[in-house]
């Protein structure tokens, strides 16, 4: 079955270095999402991107924070100056479509700000 | 304010046993609801995904129910397993909007 991968499963960064974490998204998906998850909470939409912008975004998502699809296959989340409270894990996700269409996780990037 | 509310919060059942999971949403306006399964340390996977016009939707031994009137779901595991071990996430998306909002989902152990 396809699947969403991401790399690396686990960073060790320090605070005020930038972080980009890379998502490999199902081919055939348009759709493509992050959301991130402070051990011990609950899961957190960050953005969703569509068609070469981002159509969504949540509030946690500020200046700091930038998506790209630089090719056809990869989807990078950029954490500009790593602060201690994005220590978290990060999914990223994708779909077909939105509505009715399943969204499809990875296994997530482990992000530890030192 | 677009809030999903989960209960329990744990739970713990023996194995064969059946289970049912709650959640409570004000999302608005409202597009479809999902239930999620992670395990620890893993990402989520897809259960059931309904929408306004479903009341009830499986999938194995997983059921999932919609009463949009009063905004709630509920989750039935039967013949529980003890794989079934894991957190069990609410999730709505808002109508013509790409956004989601997660509960904080419920941790089930199903012990032998």
């Amino acid at each position: 079955e396809p699947e969403v991968t991401q790399t690396p499963s686990h960073q060790v960064t320090q605070m005020g270095q930038e972080v980009i974490l890379r998502c490999v998204p199902i081919s055939n998906h348009l759709y493509f999402y992050w959301y991130r998850q402070i051990l011990g909470q609950k899961v957190e939409f960050l953005v969703s991107f569509y068609n070469n912008e981002i159509s969504e975004k949540s509030e946690i998502f500020d200046d700091q924070f930038s998506v790209e699809r630089p090719d056809g296959s990869n989807f990078t989340l950029k954490i500009r100056s790593t602060k201690l409270e994005d220590s978290a894990m990060y999914f990223c996700a994708s779909s077909e479509g939105v509505s009715g269409n399943t969204i499809y996780f990875g296994e997530g990037s482990w992000l530890t700000v030192v | 304010k677009n809030q999903v509310e989960q209960s329990p919060q744990s739970l713990i059942i023996l194995e064969g046993k059946n289970c049912t999971l709650q959640c409570n949403y004000t999302v608005s306006p409202f597009s479809n609801l999902r239930w999620y399964k992670q395990d620890t340390g893993r990402g989520p996977v897809s259960l059931t995904i309904m929408t306004f016009s479903e009341n009830t939707k499986s999938n194995g031994r997983y059921t999932a129910t919609l009463d949009a009137d009063t905004k709630q779901s509920s989750l039935h595991i039967t013949a529980s397993q003890l794989s079934d071990s894991a957190s069990y996430i609410c999730v709505v998306s808002v109508y013509n909007f790409n956004k989601f909002y997660f509960g904080s989902g419920t941790k089930l152990n199903v012990k032998p």
